[in-house]
């Protein structure tokens, strides 16, 4: 049984940069491939991009590409999700998902002046 | 990259009926899609894996099937803890897609 814990809420001005946290507590962290999915307000689920920790390779959705940072601590079973130059589109809530099954509770992002 | 068609995108039925949501694939992901269930104001929920496995917990009402560019999700009999949307995810590449998701609502 794998739980995951993600950092809390955050407010962003337009233009600045946000990361995410994501901890996995149990399982074996290193094998797991971790995603990030994030959700804007009434929309549907988009996949962000994912790690596979003990290789150490993120690969990312084409829209994300250049954007969009994901980066694995293995001493610390965290992963995190950097966004940078964001804008108001980007305010969301963003997901953790390990393997297929384990969700983070989310993180609500807001990017607002 | 590979587009997920999902229909409806909402729908309304009265409790015990069958509800049939469709996913279709712009190219052949063999059997390599998820399903899952995201109640209001909640993270989803794994209910299908491999198009037709059904994940630990989930109740028998819901079913999976489909393969290449084809799948199907059927609640066999809606019940009001069901309302939900729900989504499909290929994950055949590494460049995975979700469909644009279901919204399930009772009568």
């Amino acid at each position: 049984q794998v739980q995951v814990v993600q950092s809390g809420a955050d407010v962003k001005k337009p233009g600045s940069s946000v990361k995410v946290s994501c901890k996995a507590y149990g399982g074996t962290f290193n094998t797991y491939k971790v995603s990030w999915v994030r959700q804007a307000p009434g929309q549907g689920l988009e996949w962000m991009g994912g790690i596979i920790p003990m290789i150490g390779s993120p690969n990312y959705a084409r829209k994300f590409q250049g954007r969009v940072t994901i980066t694995a601590d293995k001493s610390t079973t965290t992963v995190y999700v950097e966004v940078r130059n964001l804008r108001s589109a980007d305010t969301a809530v963003y997901y953790c998902l390990i393997t297929r099954q384990y969700w983070g509770q989310g993180t609500l992002v807001t990017v607002s002046s | 990259d590979i587009q997920m068609t999902q229909s409806p995108s909402s729908l309304s039925a009265s409790v015990g009926d069958r509800v049939t949501i469709t996913c279709r694939a712009s190219q052949n992901i063999d059997t390599y899609l998820n399903w899952y269930q995201q109640r209001p104001g909640k993270a989803p929920n794994l209910l299908i894996y491999a198009a037709s496995s059904l994940h630990s917990g989930v109740p028998s009402r819901f079913r999976g099937s489909g393969s290449g560019t084809e799948f199907t999700l059927i609640i066999s009999s809606l019940q009001p803890d069901d309302i939900a949307s729900y989504y499909c995810l290929q994950i055949h590449t590494d460049q995975w897609t979700f469909g644009q998701g279901t919204k399930v609502e009772i009568k």
